[in-house]
């Protein structure tokens, strides 16, 4: 079965970029079938999508962080990657990845375990 | 953005107890509405889909309704691994949003 695995630093300095890898084992990325979000989950709050890709490169991110969001893919590692720039204290969250049915507009499952990015100095 | 409210914010509940839980929708979303289960320090698991489809592998004690902007979710017997905080999410319209949540606790 399908698991998903999120690495990247913990602690991102304000103003800089927060860059985060999503591994996924148990089926490829590069199948097509599905597409590939992140979503994030600031504490002790609710649940926030940040946007997706497809295999073909394609992608498309919340219009609320569009203009610091890319994220891309490395099909030969079967990874998917996120970069938001210009973070602040307001981007410190739990970060998850997920695969993403219907054709990017569906439901998330399954979704990795999560990583938390705290934005500090 | 299409807004997902959840009622209650939180319920406390015993053992055993029949539990429903409201999300509703700021515009029609046809059946496009999904559930999902939180459990402290884990990621959400998806239990419900397309408002009432089981996901594989969820217990048959989970079951969701509705239609157009009012939805519910309903533990029929709730057991002590069921205490955790569940979510809505609609998969009408981008960008794809989620309610607040509501918490069940133990009474």
């Amino acid at each position: 079965q399908v698991q998903l695995q999120e690495s990247g630093p913990g602690l991102v300095k304000p103003s800089q970029t927060l860059s985060l890898t999503c591994t996924v084992s148990g089926g490829s990325i590069n199948s097509g079938d599905y597409y590939w979000s992140w979503i994030r989950q600031h504490p002790g709050k609710g649940l926030e999508w940040i946007g997706y890709i497809y295999y073909t490169g394609s992608s498309y991110y919340n219009p609320s962080l569009k203009s610091r969001v890319t994220i891309s893919e490395d099909t030969s590692k079967n990874q998917f990657s996120l970069k938001l720039s210009s973070v602040t204290a307001a981007d410190t969250a739990v970060y998850y990845c997920a695969r993403d049915q219907r054709g990017g507009l569906g439901w998330f499952d399954p979704w990795g375990q999560g990583t938390l990015v705290t934005v500090s100095s | 953005d299409i807004q997902m409210t959840q009622s209650p914010s939180s319920l406390s509940a015993s053992v055993g107890d029949r539990v429903t839980i409201t999300c509703r929708a700021s515009q029609s979303i046809s059946a496009y509405l999904n559930w999902y289960q939180q459990k402290p320090g884990k990621a959400p698991k998806l239990l419900i889909y397309d408002a009432s489809s089981l996901q594989s592998g969820v217990p048959s004690r989970f079951s969701g309704s509705g239609s157009g902007t009012d939805f519910t979710l309903t533990i029929s017997s709730l057991q002590p691994e069921d205490f955790a905080t569940y979510y809505c999410q609609q998969s009408y319209r981008t960008p794809r949003t989620f309610g607040q949540g509501t918490k069940v606790e133990i009474k």
